[in-house]
């Protein structure tokens, strides 16, 4: 069964700290997995997208990484901000059929000042 | 802003009611999307319309209803939910197999 699952669950950094979050994924085949920043009370916001031939994307301070050999990705956050706080979502899209999305649960991401 | 927009932000409906969700994209997008967002969970996708064709009914009970008038509208029709409906809709649009933008979401409660 395709899954994508995130870790931690839930992070608290205080503000200023880097932080990385974790994704692992058993989509085959694999077309490109996305990042997505959800803040509350709103719907998700692409920050980042990989395709397989793609080891790195940054975003301003969004970094995410892909290792499409152990089916691995992350997501690193420099510098964080209080804005950063929301829930991060990996989503791996499938090689076929019309927009095949696997999502994760996410990690809920507190920024402390 | 993304560019999709969701109403109402919030309902409140009992189990005998018939309500609707409406979602508009001003993306040009050919594709739109409803998706449930429950706590914990994944967002599972419940609906896909490409070209105002639905293409995807990923076993979603008969309670739910879409419609999608053109390529720029999409409904979702309640009638009769269970408590367990309660969720976060959210609707999203792309064009073809591009990045999905996603509205910011309908908060339903259903007592």
């Amino acid at each position: 069964k395709n899954q994508v699952e995130q870790s931690p669950q839930s992070l608290i950094i205080l503000e200023g700290k880097n932080c990385t979050l974790q994704c692992n994924y058993t989509v085959s085949p694999f077309s490109n997995l996305r990042w997505y920043k959800q803040d509350t009370g709103r719907g998700p916001v692409s920050l980042t997208i990989m395709t397989f031939s793609e080891n790195t994307k940054s975003n301003g301070r969004y970094t995410a990484t892909l290792d499409a050999d152990t089916k691995q990705s992350s997501l690193h956050i420099t510098a964080s901000q209080l804005s950063d706080s929301a829930s991060y979502i990996c989503v791996v899209s499938e090689l076929q059929g019309f927009q095949k999305l696997v999502f994760g649960t996410g990690t809920r991401l507190l920024v402390s000042p | 802003e993304t560019g999709v927009t969701q109403t109402p932000r919030h309902l409140v409906m009992g189990m005998t009611n018939k309500k609707s969700l409406k979602c508009e994209q001003h993306l040009g997008h050919n594709a739109m999307y409803w998706y449930k967002q429950s706590a914990k969970k994944p967002l599972e996708l419940m609906f896909v319309y490409n070209f105002k064709e639905q293409t995807e009914n990923n076993s979603v009970p008969s309670r739910f209803s879409p419609e999608c008038p053109n390529s720029s509208h999409l409904f979702l029709h309640l009638h009769t939910l269970q408590p367990e409906d309660s969720a976060l809709y959210l609707c999203a649009s792309s064009q073809d197999e591009a990045t999905q933008y996603f509205g910011p979401g309908t908060r339903l409660l259903v007592l």
